[in-house]
């Protein structure tokens, strides 16, 4: 089945440390996106990806860091310059022809 | 101002209630979308509307784009249902804007 996978599902950080974020789809879609999620707040986005070798910031990118060296995976890094990194992490996809998007099961990420 | 308002924040129903969610955004769109999100935190897209009215199964929305308004509806609701609904406008292809969701519990 086609899909979106995020991992882990739970990631335990070191303040000043570094993590990466996994995301894979296999839907053959061009666009990818990863979005921020607080309680309590709508979804943020943080980077998008619309061809390979190509990304654009969104609205806080500031403290991550992403690439798409291929179609199926574009992975988020959380650095150690995001003040506030502990969030509920979701990536998501979407074809070039039409709106609707496809969103992986999430990382909730936790800095310790 | 949030570009996306939805209501309620949240709604407790009893099993088999018909339910309604609603949805007021303040900028021109592309498409309107209705996610769900389980408590486990992914998200399922369940509509991808730019007019009228869609129904799959006990759901259904509709749009208004006059009024800037849109409904997701639940009929005969069940415990299953039981998830956060979040509102969804695309501006363009890549920009998007979400409300903060609506939390429904249904208790059997």
């Amino acid at each position: 089945d086609g899909g979106i996978t995020q991992s882990p599902k739970y990631l335990f950080r070191k303040e000043g440390q570094n993590v990466t974020l996994s995301c894979e789809q296999n839907l053959n879609h061009d666009a990818m996106y990863w979005y921020r999620q607080d309680p309590g707040q709508g979804l943020r986005l943080i980077y998008y990806s619309q061809i390979v070798n190509d990304f654009q910031k969104g609205d806080i990118a500031e403290g991550y860091s992403v690439s798409r060296e291929k179609k199926e995976s574009f992975p988020l890094t959380v650095t150690s310059a995001q003040k506030n990194p502990t969030a509920f992490y979701l990536c998501a996809s979407r074809t070039s022809v039409g709106y609707g998007y496809t969103f992986g099961s999430g990382t909730r990420l936790t800095v310790v | 101002k949030n570009e996306v308002e939805q209501s309620p924040q949240n709604l407790t129903a009893q099993e088999g209630e018909f339910i309604t969610i609603n949805c007021s955004y303040s900028v021109g769109i592309s498409a309107l979308h209705w996610l769900q999100q389980h408590p486990g935190g992914g998200i399922v897209s369940l509509f991808m509307l730019s007019s009228g009215k869609k129904k799959h199964g006990r759901l259904i929305a509709t749009i208004n784009i006059q009024e800037k308004h849109s409904s997701l509806h639940i009929t005969a609701s069940h415990p299953r249902d039981s998830a956060v609904y979040i509102c969804a406008v695309s501006v363009t292809g890549n920009q998007f804007y979400f409300g903060t969701g609506t939390s429904l519990t249904v208790i059997p």
